[in-house]
Formats: C-alpha cells, sequence, structure tokens
C-alpha cells in the first residue's frame, strides 16, 4: 500500500504566489523526500528531510515535518510559470529497502 | 554521466506478446528499482535490486519478472503482456550508505510508455 499521500490533488495559482502542498504518511520513517515530475519526464529529487528536522530550505522551498503527526509540507515560494510541474512525497518503510510514493500534487502556476 | 537510460522510450505490444523494458546506469549505484505510473494512482514499485544477484519484490509484482547480473543493469520482463499492464514504467537508481537507501536521492530515467492492446 502507498506510504505517502498528498493533498491537495491539484493546485492552481498565479506566478508571484506561494504554493504548499501537504503529505501524510501511515508508519514510522527516518527521513521523508520531495521530488518534482514535469510532464513527460522523470522524477527529480528536490530535498530530503529526516526524521530529526523540523523545518529545511533549499532556495525558494520550505520544507517541514511534523513526525507527531506524520505529516509534512512542501512551500514554493514567489512561484515562477516553470514551477508547473507535479510534485510527490517519498518515504522508506521502516527497516525495508522500499522506497514508497504518494500520489502526488498537479500544480499549474499561471504566468 | 549519462546517468539512468531507459530503452525503448515508447513500445506497442499485443496481448500476450512478451518484452524486457531495459535500465542501465553509469553511477555505480548498488541500488535499482521498477516503478509504473498510472494516472491517478502516483508511483507504485515493482521490483527491487540491493546489489547484483539480489532482487525482491516491491507492492504490484505479478506478471513482471527482473534480474540483476551487473551493477549496471536491471531490465524488466514482461513475459505474457496484458492490457492492464498499459503504464509507464521508471527505473531508479541509488547508493546505499551503512546497508541503507533511506537517505539517498534517487535518480530516475526519462521512462518507457508502454501500450499493451
Amino acid at each position: 500500500s502507498q506510504q505517502g499521500e498528498e493533498d491537495p490533488q491539484a493546485l492552481s495559482i498565479q506566478e508571484g504566489e506561494n504554493a504548499t502542498m501537504n503529505c501524510s504518511y501511515k508508519t514510522s520513517i527516518n527521513n521523508l523526500q520531495w521530488y518534482r515530475q514535469n510532464s513527460g519526464r522523470g522524477l527529480v529529487h528536490l530535498i530530503l528531510i529526516r526524521s530529526n528536522e523540523r523545518e529545511k530550505h533549499s532556495g525558494r522551498l520550505r520544507v517541514t515535518l511534523d513526525t507527531s503527526k506524520k505529516s509534512s509540507s512542501l512551500l514554493i515560494t514567489a512561484s515562477r510559470a516553470a514551477d508547473t510541474a507535479s510534485y510527490f512525497c517519498a518515504t522508506v518503510q521502516g527497516g525495508s529497502e522500499k522506497l514508497v510514493f504518494g500520489k502526488g500534487t498537479k500544480l499549474t502556476v499561471n504566468p | 554521466n549519462a546517468g539512468v537510460t531507459q530503452t525503448p522510450k515508447f513500445q506497442v505490444l499485443k496481448t500476450g506478446q512478451s518484452m524486457t523494458l531495459q535500465c542501465a546506469q553509469d553511477m555505480n549505484h548498488e541500488y535499482m528499482s521498477w516503478y509504473r505510473q498510472d494516472p491517478g494512482m502516483g508511483l507504485r514499485l515493482i521490483h527491487y535490486s540491493v546489489g547484483a544477484g539480489i532482487t525482491d519484490q516491491g507492492e504490484v509484482p505479478n506478471g513482471y519478472n527482473v534480474s540483476r547480473s551487473t551493477t549496471e543493469d536491471f531490465p524488466l520482463r514482461l513475459l505474457s503482456a496484458a492490457p492492464s499492464q498499459t503504464s509507464v514504467y521508471f527505473c531508479a537508481s541509488s547508493p546505499r550508505r551503512g546497508g541503507s537507501i533511506s537517505n539517498q536521492p534517487q535518480h530516475f530515467g526519462d521512462g518507457t510508455r508502454l501500450s499493451i492492446l
């Protein structure tokens, strides 16, 4: 079964606005990863946050992790049309070598 | 480095035909995996390998076989294709540190788009 579930399924915003996507997961984790997928392409790793971290930044990306609620959020600030893509969270099920993905959030940034 | 290379990019099969999807990586990664992506379903893990000669099942292994004879290659075989296997297939690889992929970003190929009629 899939570990992560993203919310919302789709998000449409204007250029310059912030975009927030949420991910919930089911079991304990060591870390959580976010990936991006442009249309017709493979996934690209964006950021990894460890279970002992609460917040992490990378450029215009801000990721938070709340292990007590088993949830994470990805914030993209000052969005650009080029940020249009699908975004996925992924976790390794505890003790396994299986990286499990959520169903993703499709982000559209309108110029 | 080419990264992760998948071939072919597109393929159309008839029900019952067999096919091998190729995946090669030139980063000397121990870990390789196959996913399928269907609309509204995200990515689902089919099979994975933690090194040459070692493979294991993921979430949706039925109808697929894999082998890992070298570090570089991880082919996915469909022995008797079914319409339900119409999907986009992605291969990924990563190092393993301390015997785990837990902290390792995955490197993905650009996918094989497979249609089964």
